[in-house]
């Protein structure tokens, strides 16, 4: 079975431009969270999506928005990029929000 | 204070030594992960625990809810258990997906 899919793997942005970025979770679950991961930090919560319905933002800004699909794919959009949006995306799947199965993330760079 | 604290940061081992990394809370939590990470950023879950002890192959886990405290150990290690082993916390009454984060400890096994 495929794990948890992250596309795009690599991503570099300007300042002042956007991205999205898009997770499918493992076949059956239904719940995705997405994480950033600074160099040398851990992993802090950005959104956690169950059945389609925002169930937890962590301490971002208004800059970072996300979406989960009927098919419970979900993407994290995040506008007007700033430097230290750098980082690793990270999503995770469960099937009933406890037990996470973490997809290999996006970097994305922002120069 | 991080809510969730590790220790060591960094750790250097012989093979075949017996490996201890430690967690500390100061939230109530519900379930605590252990997470190994590898150079490139995918993480794995090793053990999802919130008693007791949990065993799986050379990989030990054990937590202390009463003194907040949590450690993972590594019985004979191994060259390729270099990986960065993250601990983190289901904060108790939170949203499920909001997964608290140490910042994590490198450990690097030499032959």
């Amino acid at each position: 079975d495929a794990g948890v899919t992250q596309s795009p793997t690599h991503l570099i942005k300007t300042r002042g431009q956007h991205v999205t970025l898009r997770c499918s979770p493992i076949s059956g679950h239904k719940s995705v969270s997405w994480y950033q991961q600074v160099l040398g930090q851990g992993p802090q919560f950005i959104f956690q999506y169950y059945e389609k319905e925002e169930r937890g933002r962590g301490n971002f800004p208004d800059r970072f928005s996300a979406r989960q699909f009927p098919n419970y794919s979900s993407e994290l959009n995040v506008n007007a990029l700033l430097l230290g949006d750098s980082a690793l995306y990270l999503c995770a799947s469960s099937l009933d929000a406890w037990e996470q199965y973490f997809g290999p993330g996006t970097r994305l760079t922002v120069t | 204070k991080n809510e969730v604290e590790q220790s060591p940061q960094n750790l250097t081992a012989q093979e075949g030594e017996f490996i201890t990394i430690n967690c500390s809370y100061s939230v109530g939590i519900s379930a605590l992960h252990w997470l190994q990470q590898h150079p490139g950023g995918g993480i794995v879950s090793l053990f999802m625990l919130s008693s007791g002890k949990k065993k799986h192959g050379r990989l030990i886990a054990t937590i202390n809810i009463q003194e907040k405290h949590s450690s993972l150990h590594i019985t004979a290690s191994h060259p390729r258990d270099s990986a960065v082993y993250i601990c983190a916390a289901h904060n108790y009454g939170g949203s499920q997906g909001n997964l608290i984060f140490g910042k994590g400890t490198k450990l690097s096994v030499k032959p």
